[in-house]
């Protein structure tokens, strides 16, 4: 079974501070995700990846950035936390480019930001 | 980015009770898919439908494909207490699109 790893489960970091948040997965997948799911809205694109070196935006990049420097590792940069921040961060990965199989999750990082 | 409408947003039914919940979208979608996530976890791939009008099953589970590819549905049937989480559809164009999801509670 494809394992998504997300570094760490909970998270407090303090405003302005530069936050990474770590996404590796183990079965040799190409495409990755990481969205953040807030009560009420469900699940939101923030940015993916297609390839190694190859990001693009998704439904609410700002605020956020990204690095995808060896295929099975995507990492998501907060590059000044803010309090409108705090989520539920989850990163996916998914095989190919075709999506009918669907996305597998991580178990999300919980971020507050104080 | 395209929008989905799940209803309802919370379900409290009793155990053994059957469970109907439902996507629209604006958009037509080549793929649905429904996932569940348990407290605390990431989202977990339940069923995934690929034509219109298909009607697919995993154990408890039913689940269809609208005809007109902008709506799908999820059955649960004779609820039991593992079935608490939240349910949620997702449509595929370039990428997935989720919906905002279904809390389902069951009461013993």
């Amino acid at each position: 079974d494809v394992k998504v790893t997300q570094s760490s489960r909970y998270l407090v970091k303090r405003t302005g501070e530069k936050v990474f948040l770590e996404c590796v997965q183990d079965m040799d997948h190409e495409n990755m995700f990481w969205y953040r799911q807030d009560p009420g809205l469900g699940l939101r694109l923030i940015y993916f990846s297609y390839d190694v070196k190859m990001k693009e935006k998704g439904d609410i990049p700002e605020g956020y950035s990204v690095s995808r420097e060896k295929k099975e590792r995507f990492s998501l940069i907060l590059e000044s936390a803010s309090t409108n921040q705090t989520s539920m961060y989850l990163c996916a990965s998914s095989f190919g480019r075709r999506v009918n199989y669907g996305y597998t999750f991580g178990s999300g990082t919980r971020l507050t930001v104080v | 980015g395209q929008q989905l409408n799940q209803s309802p947003q919370s379900m409290f039914i009793q155990e053994g009770e059957d469970v109907s919940m439902n996507c629209t979208s604006s958009s037509i979608f080549n793929t649905w898919l429904w996932y569940k996530q348990d407290p605390g976890e990431g989202p977990v791939l339940l069923i995934a439908l690929y034509k219109a009008g298909e009607l697919t099953s995993n154990g408890r589970l039913t689940a269809q494909f609208g005809i007109t590819r902008k709506d799908s549905f999820l059955n649960i049937s004779a609820s039991i207490p593992s079935d608490v989480g939240i349910y949620f559809c997702a449509g595929s164009a370039r990428q997935l699109t989720f919906g905002s999801g279904t809390q389902l509670t069951v009461l013993p």
